[in-house]
């Protein structure tokens, strides 16, 4: 029983490079979201998506893509890495209702030199 | 708008004392509430959650909490700390507002340090 997966674990990245985080889950979930964690601030909320073809921002959006081609995954794109975007990276899943908690991936530690 | 406070960075307690992670919340509609616990070098995992009904609401490995819609707190507690509990604690709130995705909002997070 996988749950929710993420790759890679760790990364470096150079300023300005690209890369995609990805994140599969196995439970049919309808709700995904990306959340970055950082010292002192919790988890905030990057994107997230309803369902299939449907994203939208969460607070921090700027500088991050998502897309939805699927109920299983929900990748995370960074377009121009940025120091300020060291940070580690949790995708979520749940079923949807509001009474439901959250499945967390392992989480990806991102390091932006 | 939605928000939640966890006032202490960091809670000290010896074991087998009792412990108390403290949370309050901001929330438009009723409140759905949960409690996660992060270890090191890992994802959150889900301790408990009050939905409705009785304001005690008991999870895993032993830990309560105490739903308080007056104070808007849903302080996390255990009756006799193990040093296995240090860990990284987050309170998170769910709006019931109806229209639109209810985002899950997390506060700062709290370091439980269990001594021997």
């Amino acid at each position: 029983n996988a749950g929710v997966t993420q790759t890679p674990k760790f990364q470096v990245l150079k300023t300005g490079q690209s890369m995609t985080l990805q994140c599969a889950q196995d439970m049919n979930h309808e709700y995904m979201s990306w959340y970055r964690q950082d010292p002192g601030m919790g988890l905030r909320l990057i994107h997230y998506s309803v369902g299939a073809g449907i994203t939208d921002q969460g607070e921090v959006p700027n500088g991050y893509n998502v897309s939805r081609s699927t109920t299983e995954d929900f990748p995370l794109r960074l377009l121009s890495a940025a120091p300020s975007q060291t940070s580690v990276y949790f995708c979520a899943s749940s079923p949807g209702a509001l009474t439901t908690e959250a499945f967390f991936g392992q989480g990806t530690r991102l390091t932006v030199v | 708008a939605q928000s939640v406070a966890q006032p202490e960075d960091q809670v000290n307690v010896a074991e087998g004392n009792p412990l108390t992670v403290k949370c309050t919340y901001s929330v438009s509609g009723n409140p759905y509430l949960f409690w996660y616990v992060q270890y090191p070098n890992r994802g959150l995992q889900f301790l408990l959650k009050y939905i409705t009904g009785d304001n005690l609401v008991k999870g895993s490995y032993g830990f309560e909490a105490e739903f308080n819609k007056s104070q808007t707190s849903f302080h996390l507690k255990k009756p006799s700390a193990l040093v296995s509990d240090s860990a990284l604690y987050f309170c998170a709130v769910r709006g019931s507002h109806s229209g639109g995705y209810n985002k899950l909002i997390f506060g700062a997070g709290t370091r439980l340090a269990v001594h021997p």
